[in-house]
């Protein structure tokens, strides 16, 4: 199987920052790269596909880069509702392995 | 609108087989290029990939959980079954089901709202 480590684990940042989270892959994926939001007590939602494809609707403050085996997503200026865990996934070959996840919160 | 909807036992007793089914709407899963993705999500954990089923009938597990899962399809219902075998505490957390573009860029794209499921005696 494909692992997925994302770093960091958890993250505080405040409304307007930059962040970056990074999703590695064991081996190469190609640009097969999806990250997912997901608030409390809610279902994941897709952010951006194929590695940097963002999905209608999602701000432009969202992006999405990498390929083969190394993935960011980038948050330009955060807004209150991207405090949240974001999760990035393969899906190069099955299983589609998902990566532990990273908390953002609110510093 | 493209919707899915999980339904299942909220409470199985450890050893038992769990059944959840996913009832999709708004698209079919007949339609070439169409996937359901199961995921489930311990308490406080991360997302974990189960199965998912394509429009060809084509099936694929985790392969930490295969010998224990089995998906299947009733398009007549837009219906997917999740079975899971010999049901244990660790296996408590919120199942969901989620519409998959595969077959090219594969994607889970609209996700149900999950169902939870605890395991115990």
């Amino acid at each position: 199987d494909i692992q997925m480590t994302q770093s960091p684990s958890s993250l505080s940042a405040s409304v307007g920052d930059r962040v970056t989270i990074t999703c590695r892959a064991s081996q190469t994926i190609s640009r097969y790269l999806n990250w997912y939001q997901q608030k409390p007590g809610k279902a994941p939602k897709l952010l951006i596909y194929a590695a940097s494809s963002l999905r209608s609707g999602v701000p432009s403050r969202v992006t999405g880069s990498g390929s083969e085996t190394d993935f960011t997503l980038t948050i330009s200026s955060l807004q209150p509702e991207d405090f949240a865990t974001y999760y990035c996934q393969q899906s190069y070959s099955d299983p589609y392995t998902f990566g532990q996840g990273t908390r953002l919160e609110n510093k | 609108q493209v919707t899915l909807r999980e339904s299942g036992p909220a409470l199985v007793k450890p050893t038992q087989t769990l059944t959840l089914t996913c009832t999709l709407s708004g698209f079919s899963l007949s339609t070439s290029g169409m996937c359901v993705s199961w995921i489930r999500q311990p308490p406080g954990k991360a997302l974990e990939w189960l199965a998912r089923i394509d429009w060809d009938d084509d099936k694929f597990y985790s392969t930490s959980l295969k010998t224990r899962l089995t998906i299947s399809k009733d398009t007549s219902k837009n219906q997917v079954v999740l079975t899971m075998t010999n049901m244990d505490p660790v296996d408590t957390g919120t199942y969901y089901c989620a519409r998959m573009t595969c077959g090219g860029e594969n994607y889970m794209d609209v996700w149900g709202k999950g169902t939870t499921v605890t395991v115990s005696s």
